[in-house]
């Protein structure tokens, strides 16, 4: 089955950026989502990519593929205290069927 | 628009009982998919309805069950409750759950088992 990993934890400082890895094992995924979770509260979407793209920019958020490797990445430029959360990648499920596998979540500490 | 909504946000259950939390999706979306939240299992596909039909379903023991009306809303049940089904109950919902259709969340049910 589809297997997801993050790293569990990250801090960063004030206004640094931020890089946030994920690995997957599915080759067949179609789509890979970045979510947001903050303390006591359920999931945000915040970007997608589509398999046959290596990058995609919205504002702040730069995400990189790299499907030789199974690779994901979310970068979060001049990261804010607000940024502070648990970042979820994840993977569609095969055959294009609507259920997300998700990775432990990566705890993102931005320090002021 | 208004987002996902789910109810209640708050149960606390003793084993043995069982619990229906609900989900409403965000308006014109017909799929509705259910996740489950624990520290140790992480993030868990449930079962996704779709049309009043189930289209998917993860892992789980017949004791979760779900069911979806025609309006779109969706209700999952958890018969004969055990510690471990204490978790976060996370319903999302999206248009037809095909091609780019993105899954959004509601804010979950905060489940305790005593």
């Amino acid at each position: 089955g589809e297997d997801v990993e993050q790293s569990l934890f990250l801090s960063v400082r004030e206004g640094d950026s931020s890089v946030i890895n994920c690995t997957y094992t599915d080759s067949s995924s179609t789509y890979l989502y970045w979510y947001k979770q903050e303390p006591g509260a359920g999931l945000q979407l915040l970007t997608y990519i589509f398999s046959n793209m290596d990058m995609k920019q919205d504002q702040r958020l730069t995400v990189l593929l790299n499907k030789k490797d199974k690779h994901l990445s979310l970068r979060i430029a001049d990261t804010q205290t607000g940024d502070s959360a648990i970042y979820f990648c994840a993977e569609r499920g095969k055959t294009g069927a609507n259920n997300l596998f998700f990775g432990t979540g990566t705890r993102l500490t931005v320090i002021p | 628009k208004a987002g996902v909504t789910q109810t209640p946000r708050y149960l606390i259950k003793t084993r043995g009982q069982q619990v229906t939390l609900s989900c409403s999706p965000i308006s014109g979306h017909r799929s509705v998919s259910w996740y489950q939240q624990t520290p140790g299992q992480g993030l868990q596909f449930l079962f996704e309805y779709f049309s009043e039909t189930q289209r998917n379903k993860g892992n789980f023991p017949g004791r979760f069950s779900g069911r979806q009306f025609s309006n779109s809303r969706s209700e999952m049940n958890v018969s004969t409750l055990e510690l471990g089904d204490s978790a976060l109950y996370l319903c999302a919902s999206s248009l037809s759950g095909a091609g780019a259709d993105t899954q959004y969340f509601g804010p979950g049910t905060r489940l305790t088992v005593l």
